[in-house]
């Protein structure tokens, strides 16, 4: 059990908006700690999607943003493309645990 | 370019260690961490720890702690991960990611991530 809890899938049509939510709790995203997110293409390394809960990195299209918002985050994906399929994963900080680095479990996207 | 480049996959029995290098390029190797994760077969990732090129701080994950050491040698910019005790259970592509930050904080991403290293751990 991960603990930041992301939708094991999501699927949408090429053009359509998908959102990617990532539940935690006040020791996690609800004590203010940042979340990032990576995208992992099949086979590949993943690779910094977001960071500083809605940062996008040098050459990451503007198709992909994210948001935070009590002890929820969210990456939403405007006019999905076919190279959009792929698993993303959330990350923060937890004060509670000694694996002070937390990921959520993955979603994997599917674009229909 | 900022890069992270890993050694090769490695098979090892029950009970083994296995050492797992990765090499930066591209920055300054002191004033960043040095982060492992894993990722068993068909899931999702796992951190394991990470290490300060600055300063050789480390903290790891507590499942692993007793069988994991990481360390650095800035002389050559290169991060190592050693496991031991290995069991079937630690098979998984392992993954070293520079952290955004010389000291560990609640505010910490990984950009960006080697290649992966296999490591297969079977009789």
């Amino acid at each position: 059990q991960s603990v930041l809890t992301q939708p094991p899938s999501v699927s949408g049509a090429p053009g359509q908006r998908v959102t990617i939510s990532c539940t935690g709790s006040s020791s996690n995203i609800g004590a203010g700690y940042d979340v990032h997110w990576y995208q992992q293409l099949p086979g590949t390394a993943p690779k910094l999607l977001i960071y500083g809960n809605s940062n996008r990195p040098s050459g990451v299209p503007d198709r992909f943003s994210g948001s935070k918002s009590g002890t929820s985050a969210s990456l939403a994906i405007t006019g999905l493309q076919a190279e959009d399929e792929a698993d993303y994963y959330c990350q923060s900080y937890d004060s509670s645990l000694s694996a002070v680095v937390v990921f959520g479990g993955g979603t994997k996207l599917t674009v229909l | 370019q900022v890069q992270l480049v890993q050694s090769g996959a490695e098979v090892k029995k029950p009970g083994a260690s296995v050492k797992v290098s990765c090499k930066a390029s591209g920055y300054t190797f002191t004033s960043y961490g040095i982060s492992w994760v894993r990722q068993a077969p068909g899931q999702g990732l796992e951190w394991m720890g990470w290490i300060s090129a600055y300063n050789g701080n480390t903290n790891y994950a507590q499942k692993l702690q007793g069988r994991v050491t990481m360390t650095t040698d800035t002389s050559t910019s290169t991060a190592y991960m050693e496991l031991r005790s290995l069991r079937s259970d630690d098979t998984a592509v392992y993954y070293c990611a520079r952290v955004s930050a010389p000291i560990l904080t609640g505010y910490i991403w990984f950009d960006p991530w080697g290649q992966g290293t296999l490591v297969t751990v079977s009789s």
